[in-house]
């Protein structure tokens, strides 16, 4: 199956609230990247991580990485209208610069 | 600072006709990477670039599908003799060097095959 699986696939939450969504993985790592795509757009790169960093944070978004479960988190805090998008994550895991990504999670913020 | 530049934003072809996608990386990147996008799904690896070399086209198709990155001018994914199913979001990322993780994505370029 792809590497790089987000769960949930849909989110619909209300403005304020936190999101979580995860993602996994099969194969040993570099790095794993985090990107949203608004609809009918290009996609903005939002955060990386390594593969010996536990956590990150970068303003209200935060990611985990536990290398152990091969899996990954990212949380938005304080969600607003415009964190609605589609957030794909997405692996180096072939170790040669192409990125392998997940179908995505698609959130929804209600204002 | 320009970003990525991806041109068409959206193109329409009818089947058997040629689509011929540009993309103009950042100032200052040498790489250039393909991904296509089907309706719903995440992107899917098709080729990496640098300056007048293929690096990788594992993820292309064997047949109809060609990428170049000339010295001078936009990289360009060649698609010859499309077919339906060849309608897709096709984006272009860049990135300065082979040791830099981070790509970035160009806006994209819309194919629909009538």
């Amino acid at each position: 199956s792809q590497q790089g699986e987000e769960d949930p696939q849909a989110l619909s939450i209300q403005e304020g609230e936190n999101a979580t969504m995860n993602c996994s993985y099969k194969t040993s790592i570099n790095n794993l990247q985090w990107y949203r795509q608004n609809s009918g757009r290009g996609l903005v790169h939002l955060i990386l991580i390594r593969s010996n960093e536990r956590e990150k944070h970068s303003g209200r978004l935060r990611v985990t990485l536990d290398t152990s479960k091969k899996s990954s988190s990212l949380l938005i805090t304080a969600s607003r209208a415009a964190d609605t998008a589609s957030y794909f994550c997405a692996t180096d895991y072939y170790g040669n610069n192409r990125l392998a990504f997940g179908k995505g999670n698609q959130v929804v913020v209600i204002p | 600072n320009a970003g990525v530049m991806q041109n068409p934003r959206h193109l329409v072809r009818r089947r058997g006709q040629e689509a011929r996608l540009r993309c103009s990386p950042m100032k200052g990147h040498s790489h250039v990477y393909w991904y296509r996008q089907l309706p719903e799904e995440g992107l899917k690896f098709m080729v990496y670039l640098q300056k007048e070399n293929i690096i990788d086209e594992s993820g292309m198709p064997k047949e109809r599908f060609s990428a170049e990155f000339p010295k001078e001018g936009p990289s360009i994914l060649r698609i010859q003799q499309v077919v339906r199913g060849d309608s897709a979001a096709y984006f272009c990322a860049s990135s300065p060097g082979t040791r830099t993780d981070t790509q970035y994505f160009g806006p994209g370029t819309r194919l629909t095959v009538l």
